[in-house]
């Protein structure tokens, strides 16, 4: 099993809703990121967790809170969004820790968010 | 801080074409270097990478090679297929080498 697996596929919410979003791996990866993608841009990097510790916040808004209830999981809790943060949500996961420039990230589908 | 600078799309060619995607960086140490392509609809995947100068990534047919001198990782094949149509993206490390970076992405359409 080599999938990173994300929910929902697609979301829609209006500014005032609370949801979340969710990331899972099974492949014993001890990294888990978070990356934005708006339509034709790159994936722009949100959190970055190693070893289920936060280690990257890249000056994200507060109503972006991200979790890792444990190895295998990784949450992105939404409230409060704009308009604009209406985008492409990417998972990835990496076996270790990038450090050693010797890493590959392993992605999910997305989970495409449009916020009313 | 790194970046990476890859060539303005959109690329299209017909198939069995050859293909180049040109891609530079700027860097402080000796950082890895990936190819990701994004097919449509779905999440990036690592098409190959090089982790030292000199290095060869390859895979289905796409070549890179990891140029110090003239700081490139540019993106080859020799004849392309319609199921290559995607996004390419070059990306490297940051300087703590805890995440990668991304190009601005290049779109490849091949028609038959």
């Amino acid at each position: 099993d080599t999938e990173v697996t994300q929910t929902p596929k697609h979301l829609v919410m209006g500014m005032t809703n609370k949801k979340s979003l969710k990331c899972e791996q099974h492949m014993g990866h001890r990294a888990m990121y978070w990356y934005k993608q708006k339509a034709k841009k790159p994936p722009e990097l949100m959190f970055v967790y190693s070893y289920e510790k936060l280690s990257i916040n890249e000056s994200v808004p507060s109503r972006f809170s991200p979790e890792c209830p444990n190895s295998s999981l990784l949450n992105l809790h939404l409230h409060a969004l704009q308009p604009e943060d209406s985008a492409l949500y990417l998972c990835a996961s990496s076996q270790d820790p990038l450090a050693g420039n010797t890493g590959e990230l392993f992605f999910g589908e997305g989970s495409r968010l449009t916020v009313l | 801080g790194n970046s990476v600078t890859q060539m303005e799309g959109p690329v299209t060619l017909s198939e069995e074409a050859f293909l180049t995607i040109n891609c530079t960086y700027t860097a402080t140490g000796y950082p890895s270097l990936f190819w990701y392509v994004q097919y449509p609809g779905e999440g990036l995947q690592l098409l190959l990478k090089a982790t030292k100068a000199d290095d060869k990534g390859s895979n289905k047919g796409f070549e890179a090679t990891y140029r110090k001198e003239t700081t490139s990782f540019h993106l080859e094949k020799g004849s392309v297929q319609v199921s290559d149509s995607a996004v390419y993206f070059c990306a490297l490390t940051n300087q703590a080498g805890t995440a990668l970076i991304f190009g601005k992405g290049t779109t490849l359409s091949v028609s038959s």
